[in-house]
């Protein structure tokens, strides 16, 4: 089944030590999300790819990078992850043609929690 | 900016019918959504309007949108233990299907 995957599910790092998250998609959409849901807050939009333009959010720390080699992964990286950086992070996909969105679903992955130690 | 606001929590008995309430700010969002999340998991859309609709039905859910006051509720019937979860009210912003969120109902479904 089509799908979005993230890997890994449960990521443990050391304060300060760069971790790398990781999506893949393969509906072959054109738009990939990367959202941030601290415990018991509502996700929050970090930044997006249309196709390979980047898109970073206003209050995105600049502690949070992305990547897009291709359609079908994505990922965030956390250069120097401090404890306020522990929280679960959503992967999503849509597709949008000429500009416009095809199709009003936003297809979410399973979400990779992120422990900070 | 932007922002959606939902009450916290709702305690419902099995059977009866829940309704979460939501509120949003951007008048210029296409569609409004309700994502359910639980515990441990990512994200699931339950169900989702146009903006030009007041009201879609689908199986046990009827969602209504009443433009004019920004006000998006979620009525579910017959409410059943596997619908405790926490519920969250979505809106598009800024282009790109992009999202934002509430901070979600919490659902409590008690025998």
């Amino acid at each position: 089944d089509a799908m979005v995957i993230q890997n890994p599910r449960y990521q443990v790092t050391q304060f300060g030590k760069p971790v790398t998250l990781s999506c893949s998609q393969t509906l072959n959409h054109n738009v990939m999300y990367w959202y941030q849901q601290k415990s018991s807050q509502a996700p929050k939009l970090l930044f997006h790819y249309y196709d390979k333009d980047f898109n970073n959010e206003a209050d995105t720390p600049d502690n949070f990078q992305s990547r897009r080699p291709n359609t079908s992964f994505c990922f965030l990286d956390i250069r120097s992850p401090g404890l306020g950086d522990a929280a679960m992070y959503l992967c999503a996909t849509s597709m949008m043609t000429s500009g416009a969105p095809s199709s009003y679903e936003q297809y979410f992955g399973p979400g990779t929690r992120l422990t900070v130690t | 900016g932007e922002d959606v606001e939902q009450s916290l929590f709702l305690s419902v008995r099995e059977g009866d019918s829940s309704v979460i309430n939501c509120t949003y700010t951007d008048s210029s969002s296409t569609y409004l959504y309700w994502y359910k999340q639980e515990p441990g998991a990512g994200l699931q859309l339950l169900t989702y309007i146009f903006s030009n609709m007041d009201m879609k039905q689908d199986q046990r859910l009827t969602v209504l949108l009443n433009k004019k006051d920004k006000h998006l509720s979620l009525r579910i019937a017959d409410t059943q233990t596997g619908d405790s979860a926490i519920y969250f009210c979505a809106e598009t912003f800024g282009g790109y299907n992009k999202l934002i969120f509430g901070a979600g109902t919490r659902l409590a479904v008690h025998p």
